[in-house]
């Protein structure tokens, strides 16, 4: 199973929105509603966002969304703040009980 | 409130076996099925392995199977990954994560072990 393809870097200025995008196949983000979104902050641990495409758990901001058109699934952060400097990971359910990850986004606030 | 300590990481050369624990608490342990997820240094995340909340499936990534074997003892509320014939590019840090059956996701993770693989 490939890794899902994400930009390398993303920036954008304070109070900004950003997209990040997340590509797959038509086997697995295609396929499947089950796409997640993960935050990463240096030498930690990596903190769920998203989960099934647009879903945010409870104390995630509401600056966060997701969604998914095709293959693509996107991550908008909306009034970029300093805080939201991490690298972002996608993943998706790739069926037969396999998950994969996207390669990470590291976004910037400039 | 969740919470996952992984522990047994450490330096072994290639070709020898490790095995990593990870101990969870603040949540009935037993109905959730539990990950294994590493990264290698600098690069990122990989899934490796899943075993369900009864330790009778398991499934895992083609980079690590037939090498790795995941288990779980409900009644230490511990699940472990046992890494035998390891090679340099299994160098990384591995975090356990609790999964969520029904929409195929990862809700907590741990601060994660590191291996090394070195002779």
């Amino acid at each position: 199973q490939s890794a899902l393809t994400q930009p390398a870097s993303v920036s954008g200025s304070p109070g900004q929105s950003i997209t990040i995008s997340c590509t797959g196949t038509s086997s697995d983000i295609g396929t499947f509603n089950l796409v997640s979104w993960y935050e990463q902050r240096p030498d930690k641990a990596p903190k769920l966002m998203i989960y099934e495409v647009s879903e945010r758990p409870p104390g995630v901001s509401n600056r966060f969304s997701g969604s998914k058109s095709g293959n693509t699934a996107s991550l908008t952060i909306s009034g970029l703040q300093a805080e939201d400097e991490a690298t972002y990971y996608c993943c998706t359910y790739a069926g037969s009980s396999t998950w994969v990850f996207g390669g990470g986004t590291k976004v910037t606030v400039l | 409130q969740v919470h996952l300590v992984e522990s047994g990481g450490g330096v072994v050369q290639p070709g020898r076996s490790l095995r990593l624990s990870c101990a969870a608490s603040g949540f009935t342990f037993s109905t959730y099925p539990m990950h294994w997820v590493r990264q290698a240094p600098g690069k990122g995340l990989e899934w490796v392995a899943i075993v369900s909340y009864d330790g009778d499936r398991k499934f895992y990534a083609e980079s690590v199977k037939g090498r790795f074997s995941i288990s779980r003892d409900n009644s230490r509320n511990t699940v472990y990954l046992e890494m035998d014939s390891l090679r340099r590019e299994d160098a990384a840090v591995y975090f356990c994560a609790r999964g969520i059956v029904t929409a195929h996701y990862f809700d907590s993770w741990g601060q994660g072990t590191l291996v090394t693989v070195s002779s």
